[in-house]
């Protein structure tokens, strides 16, 4: 079966321009979660979709973060204005719903350099 | 703060060793997963352990959970030097498989 699909795979922007990524989960996975994983730390999550509904955002930084999977398959996440803090890859992952033994499935990640 | 931390941070070894990585969470969990980073790439899943389990194999792994004292740990034997990555703990709260991974073991094997 075909992986997690994410481009690009780099990015190197200045800081106040605007990046988006995206995203295209394993067919007939519902479930899609972008991280954020900065240099030498474990993956945060940003956002988690289940279909085209947003099941938690509580770590996104909705003033410059913003994500969408408007018809509950691929997924954009764009960033705007971009901080040098944003530096980082951006991952994103997907499952079947509920609890799987096989856990989450993540895509090679987009790393992003902010200067 | 993280749901899980790893224990210790970085590890090195020589082939054919054991590497035993530690990772404690502070919530209660309905289970918890590792999963292994290789450098610049994306996260692969090893291993998951429900909360009413205390132990689990997969072919050279072994997890333990112990849930009153909130804590797991990876066991790798035999190492490869294919083994060097980042492993993290991963604690699932509910349902819904939302994640809170901890920093990660640094794992070096060396041939």
């Amino acid at each position: 079966e075909a992986g997690v699909a994410q481009s690009p795979r780099y990015k190197i922007i200045e800081k106040r321009q605007s990046v988006a990524f995206w995203c295209n989960p394993i067919s007939g996975h519902a479930t899609l979660y972008w991280y954020q994983q900065i240099l030498g730390q474990g993956p945060k999550l940003l956002i988690q979709f289940q279909n085209n509904g947003v099941v938690d955002d509580s770590q996104l930084p909705k003033d410059r973060f913003s994500a969408e999977r408007l018809k509950g398959v691929d997924s954009t996440l764009k960033i705007q204005p971009a901080k040098l803090e944003d530096s980082a890859v951006y991952l994103c992952a997907s499952s079947v719903t509920g609890t799987n033994p096989r856990g989450q499935y993540f895509g090679p990640g987009t790393r992003l350099t902010v200067t | 703060s993280q749901q899980g931390e790893e224990d210790p941070q970085a590890l090195s070894i020589q082939e054919g060793e054991n590497a035993t990585m530690n990772c404690s969470y502070k919530t209660s969990i309905n289970n918890l997963q590792w999963y292994r980073q290789n450098s610049g790439r994306g996260l692969v899943h090893l291993i998951l352990i429900r909360s009413n389990e205390r132990e689990k194999h997969s072919g050279r792994l072994r997890v333990t959970l112990d849930t009153s004292k909130k804590s797991s740990s990876l066991l790798i034997t035999a190492s490869r030097a294919a083994d060097t990555a980042s492993y993290f703990c991963a604690a699932n709260k509910a349902a819904g498989n939302k994640l809170t991974f901890g920093g990660g073991t640094r794992v070096l094997v060396k041939p």
